[in-house]
């Protein structure tokens, strides 16, 4: 069965300092993967998605992420945050069925 | 184009009472599905909905139902409510049964008491 952890429930970081988001997830077979932010009082939206080809998937925002199938990992990172990039963010994985299965999330709080 | 919209946008009901939650799918999606967010959770999927038939489900009991209408729009109902359905419940559209993008609207946030 799939399922996604999310290793931080919550990340502080400074004002335009680097930011690593950790996601694992566990399959036995090929998975589509995802990250979604929410932002508060809103729903969900798409940050990013990798289907096949490139591990480097780049996305809105100035966010990226890498796919290690070896690891079965989905890293997210952006080089330097703003204020504005404080939210929830949600590693998703769906293995070419309907449902989508999302981690418990990891708030990500920027400080000036 | 429009986005997916929810009503209400909040709601509160006592246990055992009934209630409906509607969704309005992004133009030109024809699958919408469903999920309940927990306080500090990430979202779990309920059930999906393709060309009006119900085509997954998720680990929900059967007092979880839902239509979906020839507009594609959506509704979710539960039955005899329990205080652990407080949640915020989201719905998201896509093209296709298979389309992997969720298009998510704001949600409705229901508690019950």
């Amino acid at each position: 069965a799939q399922s996604v952890t999310q290793l931080d429930s919550q990340v502080p970081v400074f004002e335009e300092a680097p930011v690593e988001l950790r996601c694992n997830y566990s399959s036995s077979v090929s998975v589509y993967l995802f990250w979604y932010v929410q932002y508060p009082n809103q729903g969900l939206q798409l940050l990013l998605k990798y289907l096949s080809g490139s591990t480097l998937v780049k996305g809105i925002n100035g966010f990226e992420a890498e796919f290690n199938k070896s690891q079965t990992s989905f890293h997210l990172r952006k080089p330097s945050v703003h204020i504005s990039d404080t939210a929830e963010y949600f590693c998703a994985v769906r293995e070419g069925g309907f449902k989508t299965i999302f981690g418990a999330g990891t708030r990500l709080f920027v400080k000036a | 184009e429009t986005g997916v919209t929810q009503s209400p946008t909040h709601l509160i009901k006592t246990r055992g009472q009934q209630v409906t939650l509607r969704c309005s799918s992004q133009s030109g999606h024809n699958t919408v599905s469903w999920y309940q967010q927990a306080l500090g959770q990430g979202p779990q999927f309920i059930f999906q909905y393709y060309r009006e038939e119900e085509n997954g489900r998720g680990n929900f009991p059967p007092r979880f139902s839902g239509l979906q209408f020839p507009n594609y729009s959506s509704e979710l109902n539960v039955n005899a409510l329990e205080l652990d359905d407080s949640a915020l419940y989201l719905c998201a559209s896509s093209a296709g049964s298979m389309g992997e993008k969720l298009f998510f609207g704001s949600g409705t946030q229901l508690s019950v008491l």
